[in-house]
């Protein structure tokens, strides 16, 4: 089964702070994990993918299998990074498995 | 990147009416859409995979005789909800990936969702 856990239902930090959003995952095979971002009054899209290693809006995830974790992170969190993060899992189907969601407050 | 739109964005119908919802790529052939609902303060929860040309394949414990999805063409699936009833109300998110291109990275593009009240 996939199961995609994110512990926090809200993180509020202070602009200019550090900032990561937790996530782990259960899957025997090997995951393709995602994040994606739901800004206010906005639909859900891609934020970055761990296959690309790449850093999106100063934000990158590594996969770490052995912990079975894709924490997001960003060294100094912006006003404009509020906003609703899902990590997601896909596994050998099509499926795409979020976990509940956490919501970033950045504040002044 | 690529556009997927859904129609309505809001509907509000009387319990026991049915209900469509339309969600369109628009400018690239999706082989797959996924429809998902998303509950106040929750994850999204896959409902169904629908399969252009080919029936649906529903998620445990979602009623596919309730949740009608029809995918005829690359470009639009429709979810209907059929005899609905106010524990249907939600908000109805419908994804797409493409034929080529992203397909193979797993990216899924989002419709703005429908938001379903039922009285």
């Amino acid at each position: 089964a996939q199961r995609v856990t994110q512990p926090e239902k809200l993180l509020s930090v202070f602009k200019g702070a550090p900032v990561e959003l937790k996530c782990n995952y259960s899957y025997s095979g090997s995951p393709e994990l995602f994040w994606y971002v739901q800004y206010s009054r906005q639909r859900l899209q891609l934020l970055l993918r761990h296959i690309s290693r790449e850093s999106i809006k100063g934000f990158t995830a590594d996969l770490n299998k052995g912990e079975t974790s894709f924490h997001l992170k960003k060294p100094f969190a912006q006003e404009e990074d509020s906003a609703m993060y899902y990590c997601a899992l896909k596994g050998g189907s099509e499926k795409l498995v979020f976990g509940k969601g956490t919501k970033l407050t950045v504040n002044p | 990147g690529a556009v997927v739109s859904q129609h309505p964005s809001r509907v509000i119908c009387k319990s026991g009416t049915s209900v469509k919802i339309e969600c369109r790529s628009l400018d690239f052939q999706a082989t797959t859409m996924f429809w998902y609902r998303q509950f106040p303060k929750k994850s999204l929860m896959l409902m169904a995979t629908s399969n252009e040309g080919s029936k649906a394949t529903y998620e445990q414990g979602v009623e596919k005789d309730k949740f009608l999805i029809n995918h005829a063409s690359l470009t639009l699936s429709t979810l209907t909800v059929t005899s609905a009833h106010p524990e249907d109300s939600s908000f109805y998110i419908c994804s797409a990936r493409g034929l080529s291109g992203n397909a193979n990275t797993g990216e899924l593009f989002f419709g703005e969702g429908s938001r379903l009240t039922v009285l």
